[in-house]
């Protein structure tokens, strides 16, 4: 069964850019598509972008213009920038696979909390 | 996109049959039949409990069922058990190739 771990930064500062890596074990990441979602504390499920195994990416419409993800498929990982950080994007942050044509979001990560403070 | 609308909360009875809609629009839930249901434990990463509007993945108890009618899907948890207790969030691929969650609904035993 696929296994995602995510990593990256617990504590970052206002305004700086977040870098999050996804690594993928039990799976080959180039069939499938992949996908980032965050849970602010006590809140609900945002959906924030997905990439192909070819690289190819969507976005929220509400990040687009702060949100990049990428995919190494040498490494079997991808990763997520997010720029221009405030408060209000402190929350946990999840990998996810998001199947052959991204239409269901099935095997998640188990989450990396990432506080946005100076 | 704004996200799915759904009840903050339901409860029921161990036994009972509860139900848990989730509203779009045209866009999304109403567009497409890929409507997807998770459960979440606190502190836990959710989990995928139906797919495609009706289909349960391997492992999730036949308790689980997920319908569609126009821009509103629903889940349907039968024989509520102590275990159900939990967040349920739904998700909803889009015409945009996006996808959106619903606000999420916490279930409770009277």
């Amino acid at each position: 069964q696929v296994q995602l771990q995510e990593s990256g930064p617990g504590l970052v500062k206002p305004s700086e850019t977040l870098s999050l890596t996804c690594a993928v074990s039990a799976a080959s990441i180039g069939g499938f598509y992949w996908s980032w979602i965050r849970q602010p504390p006590g809140k609900g499920l945002e959906w924030i972008a997905y990439v192909s195994g070819r690289g190819g990416t969507n976005y929220n419409p509400s990040l687009k213009s702060r949100v990049t993800m990428s995919i190494d498929t040498s490494k079997n990982q991808f990763s997520l920038n997010l720029g221009s950080l405030t408060a209000a994007d402190t929350a946990v942050y999840y990998c996810a696979r998001c199947g052959e044509d991204c239409y269901t979001i099935d095997f998640w990560g188990q989450g990396t909390q990432v506080t946005v403070s100076s | 996109q704004s996200a799915l609308t759904q009840p903050a909360s339901v409860s029921g009875s161990p036994g009972q049959s509860i139900t848990i809609s989730c509203t779009g629009t045209s866009s999304d839930v109403g567009g497409h039949n890929f409507v997807s249901w998770y459960q979440q434990y606190p502190d836990k990463a959710p989990k995928l409990m139906i797919y495609d509007v009706t289909n349960r993945p391997s492992g999730v108890s036949d308790r689980f069922s997920g319908s569609k009618s126009g821009n509103t899907a629903s889940l349907t948890i039968s024989g509520l058990q102590s275990e159900d207790e939990a967040d349920y969030y739904c998700s909803s691929y889009t015409t945009s190739s996006t996808h959106v969650f619903g606000s999420g609904t916490k279930v409770t035993f009277l």
